[in-house]
């Protein structure tokens, strides 16, 4: 399917467990990014990335790791899951600078 | 570090009034985008602002952006309960960077 697809859609995990999330686009975008959001806060910035091996932080990357050895993959992980990491995660993509950003149907994660 | 503030952060208004949310963000940026998110879905993009003085409309909604006092503002026009839903501002921080940072978000209830 064309698009920005996250999975899974919903997950729950423990305390301490590492998960992965996923993110996969199908426009070659150059641009990836992914957010979390919590009620009161918005949507936060963990991680963003300009292309294929360049990844940087955002404004709340601490306990999370990113890679994108492809262009349409942009996997986010939590090493060490917490409570404190309870929440909606969005992975968005854009084609450039100036250009919109589309947006995934969002994971919901809850750590239990 | 850029901050970016919406307010108001609730608004109930009766159908057929105006109004308007705003956006302020602390630092220089040129760029700035609305989205829309339906509850419990992901987001949409409504406008895209690129320049001092940029004004888009679509059908009820009109954005615009003022650099130079580094707001944007969101027009609702003759409201209608379809516009109910939760509004994003987005601003992109400095120049050569491409870190979309999110305001806390406007959540607008229309009254029939």
């Amino acid at each position: 399917d064309a698009g920005i697809t996250q999975s899974p859609r919903y997950k729950i995990t423990e305390t301490g467990r590492q998960v992965t999330l996923m993110c996969h686009q199908t426009w070659s975008h150059s641009y990836m990014f992914w957010y979390r959001q919590d009620l009161g806060h918005g949507l936060r910035l963990i991680y963003y990335s300009a292309a294929a091996d360049i990844t940087d932080k955002g404004e709340v990357p601490d306990g999370y790791v990113v890679s994108r050895s492809k262009t349409e993959n942009f996997p986010l992980t939590l090493e060490s899951a917490t409570r404190s990491q309870t929440s909606v995660y969005f992975c968005a993509s854009s084609k450039g600078r100036g250009l919109e950003a589309f947006f995934g149907q969002g994971t919901r994660l809850t750590v239990v | 570090e850029l901050k970016v503030e919406q307010n108001p952060l609730f608004l109930s208004m009766q159908e057929g009034k105006n109004y308007t949310i705003y956006c302020n963000y602390s630092t220089t940026s040129d760029r700035l985008y609305w989205y829309r998110q339906d509850p419990g879905k992901s987001l949409e993009s409504l406008f895209v602002l690129l320049s001092n003085g940029a004004v888009k409309q679509e059908g009820r909604l009109m954005a615009s952006l003022d650099t130079k006092a580094r707001l944007s503002t969101l027009h609702i026009t003759a409201a209608v309960h379809d516009l109910s839903a939760t509004y994003f501002c987005a601003v992109e921080e400095s120049v050569g960077t491409y870190k979309y940072i999110f305001g806390t978000g406007t959540r607008l209830k229309v009254l029939a």
